[in-house]
């Protein structure tokens, strides 16, 4: 099955704000998908930055937020920081079946 | 507090059996599904697979299906991936997780990975 579709890098300023787009999660008659994003510096794991579209777990900055539209969802960073600079992954959860997108790399310039 | 903790980095060789461990602390280990997730050197994340402690039930991704096995023992708290036999493609960091939220929609906590080298 096929991986989701994310940009492979997006950069913006401090300050700025950036969103990151992913799509290819099934939303057809009869299949229902969860999106949520992770975020990964080099060289750890992954940690949850959102869930189910636009749900942030507790403790998460609310610089991060996320929306869907149609068959694509988004990930915003606003006010963006060194801090943000880390690869960005999508992952939907349909009906049992898990897919990643491809990852994004955000870099603050 | 939630852990996981993942068993330490491995270097086998071509055709070697290779287990691998994720033991869970800090919640009720039979309410989540365990996952594996495999990231390939300088590539995205994969989805392996995953399992649920309570019956073990397990579900693979397509690709994996009949390349690795996973099981759990809930009296330990622990959920394994193995390999009877590695391939110099199976070289990539591996991590658990816990599939939570509150539809069980996401992978809420992520072990540290264990990273495997298989040389052929």
């Amino acid at each position: 099955q096929s991986a989701l579709t994310q940009p492979a890098s997006v950069s913006g300023s401090p300050g700025q704000s950036v969103t990151i787009s992913c799509t290819g999660f099934r939303s057809d008659v009869g299949f229902y998908s969860y999106v949520s994003w992770y975020q990964q510096y080099a060289a750890k794991a992954p940690t949850l930055i959102i869930y189910e579209f636009s749900k942030r777990p507790s403790g998460v900055s609310n610089r991060f937020s996320g929306s869907q539209s149609g068959n694509t969802a988004s990930l915003t960073i606003s006010g963006l920081q060194a801090e943000d600079e880390a690869d960005y992954y999508c992952s939907s959860y349909t009906n049992t079946v898990w897919l990643f997108g491809g990852g994004t790399k955000l870099t603050v310039l | 507090e939630v852990q996981l903790v993942q068993s330490g980095a491995e270097v086998r060789k071509s055709g070697e059996p290779l287990k691998i461990s994720c033991k869970a602390s800090g919640y009720m280990f039979t309410s989540h599904w365990i996952g594996w997730v495999r990231q390939m050197p300088g590539k995205d994340l994969e989805y392996i697979g995953m399992i649920y402690p309570t019956d073990s039930d397990t579900k693979y991704s397509p690709a994996s299906r009949g390349q690795v096995t996973i099981s759990v023992d809930k009296s330990i708290s622990t959920a394994w991936l193995q390999w009877s036999s590695l391939k110099a493609s199976d070289t990539a960091m591996y991590y658990c997780a816990r599939r939570g939220c509150d539809g069980q929609t996401c992978y809420d906590f992520w072990g540290q990975g264990t990273l495997v080298t298989v040389s052929s």
